[in-house]
């Protein structure tokens, strides 16, 4: 079974400019979850969507940063006008409520980094 | 509001030697508590969780974790270090379920040398 996968592995773009970051959850999964890390810091929760729905966006930063999650498979995070600070590595996870049995599953994340 | 303390960013230890590794976590709810790792250029990977069913819990690679409520502590050991540990180590905390939104900690780099 494929995991979650991200794409880019790594983006590095000028202040200013657009990205898209991409997230193919693992089959099946109504959780989807964005996080950041900047250098240095903690991993902080970005938004949660359940199926195409978003739950939870109380971790966004501001209003550069929209995501979608189309007919509740894959999910884009998209960064306009990316700044300086928005340079870190974005993780996605995906989970499948399991009366507790289960767990997050990270992809490898996209490491951003803005010039 | 929850929030995960990780003691020491990086941790040196020897092969075979014992690894600690410390986590204190502050929620206003019984926790679920969580050990990720980081290899390098890998994603995070669940090594082991707290779900309130036994307070010591075993996770893979022969790492384990004691849940102390008195300590407000769950802390990841192994008894034994292999070189292959050497990655950067996350706790985290969830106050409402195992598949859900995760506060982390800072992570904690482990290095074992020979």
């Amino acid at each position: 079974e494929a995991g979650v996968t991200q794409f880019p592995s790594h983006s590095v773009i000028e202040k200013g400019q657009t990205v898209t970051l991409r997230c193919d959850p693992i089959s099946g999964h109504d959780n989807l979850y964005w996080y950041r890390r900047v250098m240095g810091k903690e991993i902080k929760f970005l938004l949660h969507f359940v199926k195409e729905s978003k739950q939870d966006e109380s971790g966004m930063p501001n209003n550069r940063f929209l995501a979608e999650r189309t007919g509740g498979t894959y999910s884009t995070l998209k960064v306009q006008p990316a700044e300086l600070e928005d340079s870190g590595v974005y993780f996605c996870a995906s989970s499948q409520e399991d009366r507790g049995r289960s767990s997050s599953f990270f992809g490898q994340g996209t490491r951003l980094t803005v010039v | 509001a929850q929030s995960v303390t990780q003691l020491g960013s990086h941790v040196s230890v020897s092969e075979g030697a014992l690894v600690l590794l410390r986590c204190n976590y502050s929620s206003s709810v019984p926790p679920y508590l969580f050990w990720y790792v980081q290899y390098p250029n890998q994603g995070l990977q669940l090594l082991l969780k707290y779900t309130s069913a036994a307070t010591l819990v075993k996770g893979i690679n022969d790492f384990e974790a004691e849940f102390k409520k008195s300590e407000t502590s769950f802390h990841l050991t192994k008894p034994s270090a292999h070189m292959s540990d050497a990655a950067e180590y996350f706790c985290a905390v969830s106050p409402t379920g195992t598949a859900s939104k995760l506060t982390f900690g800072t992570g904690t780099r482990l290095q074992v040398t020979l």
